[in-house]
């Protein structure tokens, strides 16, 4: 099925750890993000690329660093995870210009534990 | 700074009653506004948008949501409600610049049989 693609499902980290969270789209969409969805806090945004080769901070930028690879993928890494950082992680992708108005297209999530 | 808020963090109704989530955003000029729906274990599922026009919008599942430029709110309604509506919904803007999504912090809805 056509979508944004994110793996792993589940992962669980050592304090200290590190790893990089992948995400995938086929909707040739230009621009994608990641949030965290955190209890009582919805969703906050925290690296974006509005187009391929660009990307800048969100809302909650410290500890990660994202890298997108190419118009399709978009990746979040966290080089030294902290349990602060447990949380659900989303990856959503969208067009540009008067194409965003079908929103954003969002993966099914990534569940982290820090421990 | 721009802020979307969403007053109840939970509702429960009965299964064929009608159901209002409310949703404000501050924000000076229209944003885009959208609704979304989250089932568990799931990612967000788009309901609704609205960006000009008509202020009253129809969704999917028989969702609608009517923008209210004077009380800045955006709130989605269902006339009957079913089991399945269980779920939690999140209201978000486009404010500003650039393609950003500024949620709200979710509703969760339980649906009593």
């Amino acid at each position: 099925n056509a979508g944004v693609t994110q793996t792993p499902k589940f992962q669980v980290l050592k304090t200290g750890q590190s790893m990089t969270l992948q995400c995938a789209q086929d909707m040739n969409h230009n621009s994608m993000y990641w949030y965290r969805q955190d209890p009582g806090m919805g969703l906050r945004l925290i690296y974006y690329s509005a187009s391929e080769g660009t990307t800048d901070k969100g809302e909650v930028p410290n500890g990660y660093n994202v890298s997108r690879l190419n118009k399709r993928e978009f990746s979040l890494r966290l080089e030294s995870a902290a349990p602060s950082q447990t949380s659900v992680y989303f990856c959503a992708s969208s067009e540009r210009g008067t194409g965003f108005s079908y929103g954003y297209t969002f993966g099914s999530g990534t569940r982290l534990t820090v421990v | 700074a721009q802020s979307v808020t969403q007053p109840d963090i939970h509702i429960t109704v009965s299964e064929g009653a009608s159901l209002e989530l409310r949703c404000n955003y501050s924000y000076g000029a229209t944003p885009y506004l959208f609704w979304y729906v989250q089932s568990p274990g799931q990612g967000l599922q788009l309901l609704l948008k609205y960006f000009s026009g008509d202020t009253l919008v129809q969704g999917i599942k028989g969702f609608e949501a009517e923008f209210k430029r004077s009380q800045s709110s955006f709130n989605l309604r269902k006339p009957s409600v079913h089991w399945s509506d269980a779920a939690e919904y999140f209201c978000a803007a486009r404010t500003g610049g650039g393609n950003k999504l500024t949620f709200g912090t979710g509703t969760q809805l339980k649906v009593e049989l």
